[in-house]
């Protein structure tokens, strides 16, 4: 099982460049997450979705945008990125969001720094 | 609002002593508490989870945790540390939130073993 793959591990980008950090599960789970972490903050969910087409914001949704057309994928886009960008970032996946107590299952974590 | 409070920013050990990661949660009602634990370079992996029942639940590598819901605690233990249990660990909480699933992670807790 690959679990939750993301890509690419590492990125360097200038300011004003965007560019999509690519996720993908391969557990049929419902639930997919973003989520980004920064020294001394712990992980705070960025955007997240309930299944393919639904989607809405976490607790810090600006200047990222996602969409979800399959099951399996969870791109995130950064649409003009800063350097208040620079992060680890990670996707997440659960079986279902409407069930509290499932296990979340990491990938392995995208490390974005903005020049 | 549920919140979670990791107080050790950094803990040090040797390696073969006991180990206890603390973690205080805000909650109305009862919670899905989990401990995660973050390999260098790595996403996070599932140790432990509380739902109901005995509160003293045992996980992989040999952690276990108790829930303390008069001190609103979920803190982690070891008995002994091996020099593997490096790593960084979160505390989370899980609610039912309006029918779904909201997790709220701890800013971690950083464990250094040494010989």
């Amino acid at each position: 099982n690959a679990g939750v793959t993301q890509t690419p591990k590492f990125q360097v980008l200038k300011t004003g460049q965007s560019m999509t950090l690519q996720c993908a599960q391969d557990m049929n789970h419902e639930y997919m997450s973003w989520y980004r972490q920064d020294p001394g903050m712990g992980l705070r969910l960025i955007h997240y979705s309930v299944g393919a087409g639904i989607t809405d914001q976490g607790e810090v949704p600006n200047g990222y945008n996602v969409s979800r057309s399959t099951t399996e994928d969870f791109p995130l886009r950064l649409l003009s990125a800063a350097p208040s960008q620079t992060s680890v970032y990670f996707c997440a996946s659960s079986y279902s969001q409407d069930t509290s107590g499932n296990t979340i299952y990491f990938g392995e974590g995208s490390w974005l720094t903005v020049v | 609002a549920q919140s979670v409070t990791q107080p050790d920013i950094h803990i040090t050990v040797s390696e073969g002593a006991s180990l206890e990661l603390r973690c205080n949660y805000s909650y109305g009602a009862t919670p899905y508490l989990f401990w995660y634990v973050q390999s260098p370079g790595q996403g996070l992996q599932l140790l432990l989870k509380y739902f109901s029942g005995d509160t003293l639940v045992q996980g992989i590598k040999g952690f276990e945790a108790e829930f303390k819901r008069s001190q609103s605690s979920f803190n982690l233990r070891k008995p002994s540390v091996h020099w593997s249990d490096a790593a960084e660990y979160f505390c989370a909480v899980d609610s039912n939130s309006g029918g779904y699933q909201k997790v709220t992670f701890g800013t971690g807790t950083k464990l250094q073993v040494i010989p």
